[in-house]
This record gives C-alpha cells, sequence and structure tokens, in this order.
C-alpha cells in the first residue's frame, strides 16, 4: 500500500511569513500532485511534478519533486491570507488507470 | 466549475438506511473516481472506474458499491448505512494515459449524515 504522510498537520501563521510543508513517501511514484482545497469545495489541482529533481514554481509558490520521487514539497514565500487553506499532495502510481492516493493534507492559516 | 456534477450536494438519512450518489463526469473524461473524506482520515480513495469497468478498488466496504454506465456518469451506493458513514464523498475525473491518471477534477462533493 502506497502511503503519503504530509507535516506539518496544521500551521498557523502571519502574513508576511514564509512556510514549507512537505510530503514523503516510503513508495516511488510516477508523479505527484498538489492540491488545494477551500471549505466546502473539492481540491482543486495546482502542480504536477514528473520529473525527480524537478522544482516547479507557481507565483509565489515553489514545489519541488525528491531525486528519487518519493517525496515532494511545497514552499510558500510572502504568505497572504487568500493562501488559507488545506493543501494536500497525491500521488500517482506507474500503471494506467491506478487511482492517486492522497496524503491527510496540512491546514494552512494566514492571518492579516 | 471543475466540470464535474455531483447530487445532491447534502443528504441527511437515519442509521439502517440505504442512499445513492451520483456524479457526472467532465466531458471526455473515461476515469471516475470515489472518494470519503473524514476529519480523521483525510481523503481515502474507494474506487475507481473506467470507460463503464472497475478499474482500482481502494478502502471501500462491501457495504458500498458503485458503477459507471455507459453514458459515463456513476453512481456510489451506500447501504446499511452507519453513523460513522457521515463524511464528505467527492467524486473526480480523469484522462487516463499510458502514464496513469492525469489531472483530476473533483466534484464539489456530497455531505453525507447519518442521525
Amino acid at each position: 500500500t502506497q502511503l503519503l504522510e504530509q507535516s506539518p498537520q496544521f500551521l498557523s501563521i502571519q502574513e508576511g511569513e514564509n512556510l514549507t510543508v512537505y510530503c514523503n513517501s516510503s513508495s516511488v511514484f510516477s508523479s505527484l500532485q498538489w492540491y488545494r482545497q477551500e471549505p466546502g469545495e473539492g481540491p482543486v489541482l495546482l502542480v504536477t511534478v514528473v520529473t525527480g529533481g524537478e522544482v516547479k514554481k507557481l507565483k509565489r509558490l515553489t514545489f519541488q519533486f525528491g531525486d528519487a520521487r518519493k517525496d515532494s514539497s511545497l514552499h510558500i514565500t510572502a504568505a497572504q491570507p487568500g493562501d488559507t487553506g488545506l493543501y494536500l499532495c497525491a500521488g500517482a502510481g506507474s500503471q494506467a488507470g491506478t487511482a492517486l492516493i492522497f496524503g491527510k493534507g496540512t491546514t494552512l492559516s494566514v492571518s492579516s | 466549475d471543475s466540470g464535474v456534477t455531483q447530487t445532491p450536494k447534502h443528504l441527511i438519512t437515519a442509521t439502517g438506511q440505504r442512499v445513492t450518489l451520483r456524479c457526472s463526469p467532465r466531458s471526455g473524461d473515461l476515469s471516475v473516481y470515489w472518494y470519503q473524506q473524514s476529519l480523521d482520515q483525510g481523503l481515502q480513495f474507494l474506487i475507481q472506474y473506467y470507460n463503464g469497468e472497475e478499474r482500482a478498488k481502494g478502502n471501500i466496504l462491501e457495504r458500498f458499491s458503485a458503477q459507471q454506465f455507459p453514458d459515463l456518469h456513476s453512481e456510489l451506493n451506500l447501504s446499511s448505512l452507519e453513523l460513522g458513514d457521515s463524511a464528505l464523498y467527492f467524486c473526480a475525473s480523469s484522462v487516463v494515459s499510458m502514464r496513469g491518471p492525469t489531472e483530476a477534477f473533483f466534484g464539489q462533493g456530497t455531505r453525507l449524515t447519518v442521525v
């Protein structure tokens, strides 16, 4: 069974601070995705990383895939209240049709 | 709007009852996934269908079943409901490539409350 562990589980910071959340597994994934979920809504994809060591930037968000394709991190620079939400990582297996397996998520709260 | 439609949005029912949740995937997506989300367990994969056939099973209870119809919409049936089945149930759809699933588009979910 492929499991993804996210840390920290909760994070409460002030506007303007930087933060990093982690997603770790003992399994290798063909790709890893990060989603953001707001209350009452379904998760929405932020990014997909595919290649070991890959770094992707989305405005103030930086995503990194580990060299061994077992872990990933999400770094947010100068957090804003609009970044508040549940951040989920999801791993995809290497076979066609394999479902996405999600971590339990990091709940981020950014106060002004 | 993700393009994935789930109905109903809210459902309140008594223990022991049976309910059906419905999902219409995005146009062109052949794969449908069902997930259960609770506060303590996070987003748990239940089952996946691809073009009408079951493709993968996760932590789905025997009291739960699903199917995908020729028009690609899917239904999740929950029977003999227990208080612990109260949760958000999400449907997602995606295009599945030979390398595995691509982006999953989620519906807004059905909030099931068992009383």
